[in-house]
């Protein structure tokens, strides 16, 4: 069964929104991190978050993780059209690398 | 840069073919990876390579196989090819050991099987 499921599972917003995606998951955690896929290509990293942190930034990327609840949540600042994309969630529950991946949210940023 | 490639961007294949999708990274990782992707069903694991010519099975292995002859090539194949892998297919890479790594994707492979 999926380790991580994303909510909501689409969203739909407007240049310069704020998105927030969030991700919920069933067992204790190494770490979680979120990747971003454009349509038909291949996934590419965006943060890493350790099992110790609670808060991380990147650029205009804002990754919180509440153990205690098992969930995550990813914030989007500013959004572009180039945001346009689905965002996964992956747990990492050894630390080994290997990684389970939730089913997805698919983002919509229109001009 | 790092970076991870695949042999097709897109494949055709007929039922009962045998099936070989490459999968070669530049970034001396230790660790591969091969997943397929479904629409409604997200990544799932199908075998993974901590080394060379050592393999392990992921979550939906069945059907498939994998080699790992040299370090930066990991290979899957469908040793007879159904329409049920239809599907994307997406290898990655990540350092090795105790830690905290990302993986590098690949840009998939779709494979369609008639």
């Amino acid at each position: 069964s999926q380790q991580g499921e994303e909510d909501p599972q689409a969203l739909s917003i407007q240049e310069g929104e704020n998105a927030t995606m969030n991700c919920s998951y069933k067992t204790s955690i190494n770490n979680l991190q979120w990747y971003r896929q454009n349509s038909g290509r291949g996934l590419v990293h965006l943060i890493l978050i350790r099992s110790n942190e609670r808060e991380k930034h990147s650029g205009r990327l804002r990754v919180t993780l509440d153990t205690s609840k098992k969930s995550s949540s990813l914030l989007i600042t500013a959004s572009r059209a180039a945001d346009t994309a689905s965002y996964f969630c992956a747990t990492d529950l050894s630390g080994y690398s290997t990684l389970t991946f939730g089913k997805g949210t698919m983002l919509l940023v229109s001009p | 840069d790092v970076k991870v490639t695949q042999s097709s961007r897109y494949l055709v294949k007929r039922t009962g073919e045998k099936v070989f999708l490459e999968c070669v990274q530049d970034m001396d990782h230790e660790n591969m990876f091969w997943y397929r992707q479904d629409p409604g069903l997200g990544l799932r694991l199908i075998y993974f390579s901590y080394d060379v010519k050592m393999k392990e099975k992921g979550d939906i292995p069945e059907g498939y196989s994998v080699s790992r002859e040299k370090k930066e090539r990991f290979s899957l194949i469908l040793e007879s090819a159904s329409t049920n892998q239809t599907s994307m297919y997406l290898c990655a890479s990540s350092s090795e050991g105790l830690g905290n790594h990302e993986q590098y994707f690949g840009p998939g492979t779709r494979l369609t099987v008639t």
